[in-house]
């Protein structure tokens, strides 16, 4: 199963509204990332928030989070067409010692014009 | 600075073939993961690779192999193709291996399509 999961699925606002996605996650965490993927396309690092961070900020971009529920949020301000894509929050895994990035199954934005 | 190269981009194989892709890390980057992103399981993790070693592996079958070379380049094979395997193949570079868990630079994938 999944470390992290994403909800909603899939997301169509108009463009110029803000946009929210959350995403669970199940053991504890080093830091939790979120990426963007247009389509087909590779993924792109937006920003990291560490176990002990609770708030960050990027341009448009806000990430949560909240150890105690395990869950983030990211939410993208003033949305415009061209932040239509998949989004997936990544969190650490630790596997007897050895850790990777696990990614949840991401949500689909779509921003109307 | 060039980014994450992946080769090649699509390429169409029948079932029972094998299939080699090659990943060009960012310069100075010694980390390589592979990932395996199709619409039933989403990004799954293959392996990732340091200085050479494999240092982590995900729940695949050993038809999955990979390497690394000295210069940090990677490669990933799949021998004796599924219909299953058909998926879009990622590579991601970073500066220290995963246990950093620091950002991943991806590049833009392999697609791969088996028949």
């Amino acid at each position: 199963s999944q470390q992290g999961e994403e909800d909603p699925q899939a997301l169509s606002i108009q463009e110029g509204e803000n946009a929210t996605m959350n995403c669970s996650y199940k053991t504890s965490i080093n830091n939790l990332q979120w990426y963007r993927q247009n389509s087909g396309r590779g993924l792109v690092h937006l920003i990291l928030i560490r176990s002990n961070e609770r708030e960050k900020h990027s341009g448009r971009l806000r990430v949560t989070l909240d150890t105690s529920k395990k869950s983030s949020s990211l939410l993208i301000t003033a949305s415009r067409a061209a932040d239509t894509a998949s989004y997936f929050c990544a969190t650490d895994l630790d596997l007897q010692g050895a850790q990777k990035l696990v990614f949840g199954q991401g949500t689909r934005l779509t921003i109307n014009p | 600075k060039a980014g994450v190269t992946q080769t090649p981009r699509y390429l169409i194989k029948t079932r029972g073939q094998q299939v080699t892709l090659s990943c060009s890390p960012i310069s100075g980057h010694r980390s390589v993961s592979w990932y395996q992103q199709t619409p039933g399981q989403g990004l799954q993790f293959l392996f990732e690779y340091f200085s050479e070693t494999q240092r982590n592996k995900g729940n695949f079958p050993g038809r999955f192999s990979g390497r690394q070379f000295s210069n940090s380049r990677s490669e990933m094979n799949v021998s004796t193709l599924e219909l299953g395997d058909s998926a879009l193949y990622l590579c991601a570079s970073s500066l220290a291996r995963l246990t950093n868990t620091g950002e991943l630079f991806f590049g833009e994938g392999s697609r791969l399509t088996v028949l």
